[in-house]
């Protein structure tokens, strides 16, 4: 019953590094999500993949991008990490776009850029 | 996008019941009510969604007002289990792009 899972749970970058998180997921879900949350905020949407081999923009994409794998796996990427960046990032799943099916989501990876 | 308005916060005392309120007065008739919860330290967890009609199953019920201008999150039994940030969503069935859009929450605190 794994579900979402992210690695690392935790990263500290300096300015300037890049790095990729990771998301998978074992529900064959068709959609993914990658969320950020800043401290005391709601999730904000990053980027989103609605099925394998399409990607779209959510509310805050600057500074990342994202590669949809395959149908379980989908990444985002910190090319130039910068301290504006330092948040919780959160994958989340779906079976299906429409809104009569919930969201399942990841434990989140605390990244930290000094 | 239709919103929500929701208190920061509330308290509960422990094996009591919790009505959490949310309004959305401009909800469109394809709209759909998600909610959503966050434990401490954790993501957010999938509690219950409805579109006219009351809803229940194993963590809770959702009660939906007649003219689907607010609804209520129901827990029967407040835990520690339960202290958490809930979120009410709005989704539009209509829109192909919805995502979940989150907004403040309320901050539920159980004492025990």
């Amino acid at each position: 019953n794994a579900g979402v899972t992210q690695t690392p749970k935790f990263q500290v970058l300096k300015t300037g590094q890049s790095m990729t998180l990771q998301c998978a997921q074992d529900m064959n879900h068709n959609s993914m999500y990658w969320y950020r949350q800043d401290p005391g905020m709601g999730l904000r949407l990053i980027y989103y993949s609605a099925s394998e081999g399409t990607t779209d923009k959510g509310e805050v994409p600057n500074g990342y991008n994202v590669s949809r794998l395959n149908k379980r796996e989908f990444s985002l990427r910190l090319e130039s990490a910068a301290p504006s960046q330092t948040s919780v990032y959160f994958c989340a799943s779906s079976d299906i776009q429409g809104a009569n099916y919930g969201y399942t989501f990841g434990s989140g990876t605390r990244l930290t850029v000094v | 996008d239709a919103k929500t308005t929701q208190p920061n916060s509330m308290e509960s005392n422990e094996e009591e019941p919790v009505h959490l309120p949310c309004n959305h007065s401009t909800i469109s008739g394809t709209d759909y009510i998600h909610w959503y919860r966050q434990l401490p330290s954790q993501g957010p967890e999938y509690v219950i969604h409805g579109l006219t009609s009351n809803v229940n199953n194993r963590m809770a019920s959702l009660a939906i007002a007649e003219d689907r201008k607010s609804s209520t999150l129901i827990l029967h039994r407040a835990t520690l289990r339960d202290a958490a940030v809930y979120y009410c969503i709005l989704r539009d069935d209509n829109n192909a792009g919805n995502m979940l859009t989150f907004g403040g929450g309320t901050r539920l605190m159980v004492k025990p």
